[in-house]
């Protein structure tokens, strides 16, 4: 699996969009690059995932670079249940989907 | 919101016992998984079942044993608990037979092993 590197930390202010950034330079090319969150003392939340083409959900955006060596999750009005960690995977889909490694994260803190 | 639950959701217990941590989804999944993390540390894969009968070791060591009788009942079971158990253990599902389905997790059971 391609390895990902994430930010350590974020802010974000209350209403403003919160873009985290990821990057995985090492992604094959029927890699998937997947988000998910974990609020507090909760289960991790999928958000979105997206193979070459930009995605769009309910809940967020997912920008990925022409030679997919990168990726921005945009959250496009924070609030402040936003706060979480956001994970950034890299992972070929399939049966073997289920074997996430969920790294450190980035810790986003959404502030009034 | 996914339906998978897990009881207790806290559980304290003495070293040397015998603990279930239960974990069921009524959404029919074929796919199951366990996973363990530490507070402020990473997720690591511990139990995978894609269906019932199939139980495989994921990628994170554990002296943790699970079973799948039932698709909707995936519990893990430590024979003997000792202080090194205590972690959060999170139950996820999926669909089976696609190439993507995404993982809907439980909110975990945190185990503390005095």
């Amino acid at each position: 699996d391609a390895k990902t590197t994430q930010p350590t930390s974020m802010d974000c202010a209350e209403g403003r969009a919160a873009n985290l950034p990821c990057n995985h330079s090492t992604i094959s090319g029927n890699e998937y690059v997947y988000w998910y969150r974990q609020i507090h003392s909760q289960g991790p939340q999928y958000i979105i995932h997206g193979l070459k083409n930009n995605e769009t959900n309910e809940m967020a955006s997912l920008i990925i670079t022409e030679d997919r060596k990168s990726s921005t999750l945009i959250l496009p009005h924070a609030t402040l249940r936003d706060t979480a960690v956001y994970y950034c995977i890299v992972r070929v889909g399939g049966t073997s989907y289920g074997k996430l490694t969920f790294g450190q994260g980035t810790i986003l803190t959404v502030h009034p | 919101e996914a339906d998978i639950y897990q009881t207790p959701r806290y559980l304290v217990i003495g070293t040397g016992k015998k603990i279930t941590l239960e974990c069921s989804q009524t959404m029919g999944h074929d796919k199951m998984y366990w996973y363990q993390q530490d507070p402020g540390m990473e997720l690591h894969l511990i139990h995978y079942s894609y269906g019932v009968n199939s139980t495989e070791k994921g990628d994170l060591s554990s002296e943790s044993t699970v079973s799948r009788i039932r698709t909707e009942h995936f519990p893990l079971t430590l024979e003997s608990a000792r202080p090194s158990h205590t972690s959060q253990y999170l139950c996820a599902s999926s669909e089976g037979g696609r190439s993507f389905s995404p993982l809907h997790f439980g909110n975990g059971t945190r185990l503390t092993v005095t």
